[in-house]
């Protein structure tokens, strides 16, 4: 079956550094996302990997490892805007979007 | 911001009765998605659309039905609504960046069914 793992809910403060752990299963892999979501809104897209590494977007940056099926969203410099949550999804050989069911991040003071 | 509107904003409607929830966009994307999110449930497929009066069917299709007779629309209905549909629904269009296309999110309808 197609699964998408990440935790469901992460405590950091403003100023530190935090790592978001996903793990995926999707039949055949066609990259993996990463989108931030804020309480009542939208989903909105971060970064995209399909290729083992980091990839560094400001504050933000997202790493793949495909041989282990593994992915990680870095957020450096905190800030109390980071809070939110942050949705993992893997494409799967179809294109379509598996889905995790989210790490909501408090950011605490 | 991709250009899309989704309408009604929020509803609350009773068992059994018909809903339709629009979606519109006015980038000229070709494919355009419904999913629905609910707490401790990733984002779920409902049904898609690859083009002006093709779609298909995602994981959680039953109960719902869709029609695009227009590129701009996607209509997403209820046929009788039932309480297990209370979610917030969310359209999407994808369009190419970097490597891939990548899904954009409209703002979400919140739907009650009483």
């Amino acid at each position: 079956g197609q699964n998408i793992d990440q935790p469901t809910e992460m405590t950091a403060t403003e100023g530190a550094i935090v790592q978001i752990n996903c793990t995926y299963q999707t039949s055949g892999f066609n990259g993996l996302f990463w989108y931030q979501q804020h309480a009542g809104e939208a989903p909105t897209f971060l970064s995209y990997n399909v290729l083992d590494g980091l990839e560094e977007k400001g504050r933000f940056s997202s790493f793949l490892s495909r041989s282990k099926g593994y992915s990680y969203l870095l957020l450096k410099e905190l800030q109390m805007k980071d809070s939110a949550s942050y949705l993992c999804a893997g494409m799967d050989s179809n294109y379509q979007l598996i889905w995790g069911a989210g790490t909501k991040l408090i950011i605490k003071p | 911001d991709a250009g899309i509107t989704q309408s009604p904003r929020h509803k609350v409607t009773e068992t059994g009765t018909p809903v339709t929830l629009r979606c519109h966009q006015t980038e000229n994307h070709r494919y355009m998605y419904w999913y629905r999110q609910d707490p401790g449930h990733g984002l779920r497929l409902i049904h898609y659309s690859y083009g002006v009066k093709d779609t298909d069917k995602g994981e959680v299709s039953d109960g719902y039905s869709v029609s695009r007779s227009k590129t701009e629309d996607f209509l997403l209905t209820l046929e009788s609504a039932t309480s297990s549909q209370t979610s917030v629904y969310f359209c999407a269009i994808s369009e190419p960046v970097e490597v891939t296309d990548t899904q954009y999110f409209g703002p979400g309808t919140r739907l009650t069914v009483l």
